[in-house]
């Protein structure tokens, strides 16, 4: 089956300008997750959805992050305006379920430089 | 809140030698217990999960076993090989809200 999918791979952007990226998770999974991971560090949960309803966004600062996921498959999460310390790789995961159990697959990230 | 606290890096082996990289954690509740794997130039990739005391996961030769009462998971390869040299994460999920939380990883280099 397809993996994680995300795009773009690379952006590098100036700071207070916008970015967006995008995530296509494995069909059937109904658990999405965004992470940063700031480089030396491991990933950071931003936000988790089950199907379309969030259910824990409390580490996505959300007055200039947001993420939405329409129909309950893709995704995307919306940086406005950026900052340098949002300079990190972006992982989208998805699960088949949220529970304790389940395995998260990964995508292969978007590495985000803010100038 | 839950926390994940694995041993310093980078580990630098010789092909053969017996590897173990700590991990202990913090939660309330009863957390899933996981290790990944991010080989270079890839994305993160499960290892190995334990989802209840006691439980101890394995693949490719790695175990590990979690350990409520010293509340670890550390992770352990008899003979490594070059080929295992990659970043690897420890990580659990909580029972209460099913939300993941990840060490800052340890970076194994394992030489011929």
């Amino acid at each position: 089956e397809a993996g994680v999918a995300q795009s773009p791979r690379y952006k590098i952007i100036e700071k207070r300008q916008s970015v967006a990226f995008w995530c296509n998770p494995i069909s059937g999974h109904a658990t999405l997750y965004w992470y940063q991971q700031i480089l030396g560090q491991g990933p950071k949960l931003l936000i988790q959805f089950q199907n379309n309803g969030v259910v824990d966004d409390s580490q996505l600062p959300k007055d200039r992050f947001s993420a939405e996921r329409l129909k309950g498959v893709d995704s995307t999460l919306k940086i406005q305006p950026a900052k340098l310390e949002d300079s990190a790789v972006y992982l989208c995961a998805s699960s088949r379920a949220g529970g304790p159990g389940n395995t998260q697959y990964f995508g292969p990230g978007t590495r985000l430089t803010v100038l | 809140g839950d926390s994940v606290t694995q041993m310093e890096g980078p580990v630098t082996l010789s092909e053969e030698a017996f590897l173990t990289i700590n991990c202990t954690y913090t939660a309330t509740g009863y957390p899933s217990l996981f290790w990944y794997v991010q080989y270079p130039g890839e994305g993160l990739q499960l290892l190995l999960k334990a989802t209840k005391a006691d439980d101890k996961g394995s693949n490719k030769g790695f175990e590990a076993t979690y350990r409520k009462e010293t509340t670890s998971f550390h992770l352990e390869k008899g003979s490594v090989q070059v080929s295992d040299s990659a970043v690897y994460f420890c990580a659990l999920i909580n029972t209460n809200a099913g939300k993941s939380t990840f060490g800052d990883g340890t970076t194994l280099t394992v030489k011929p």
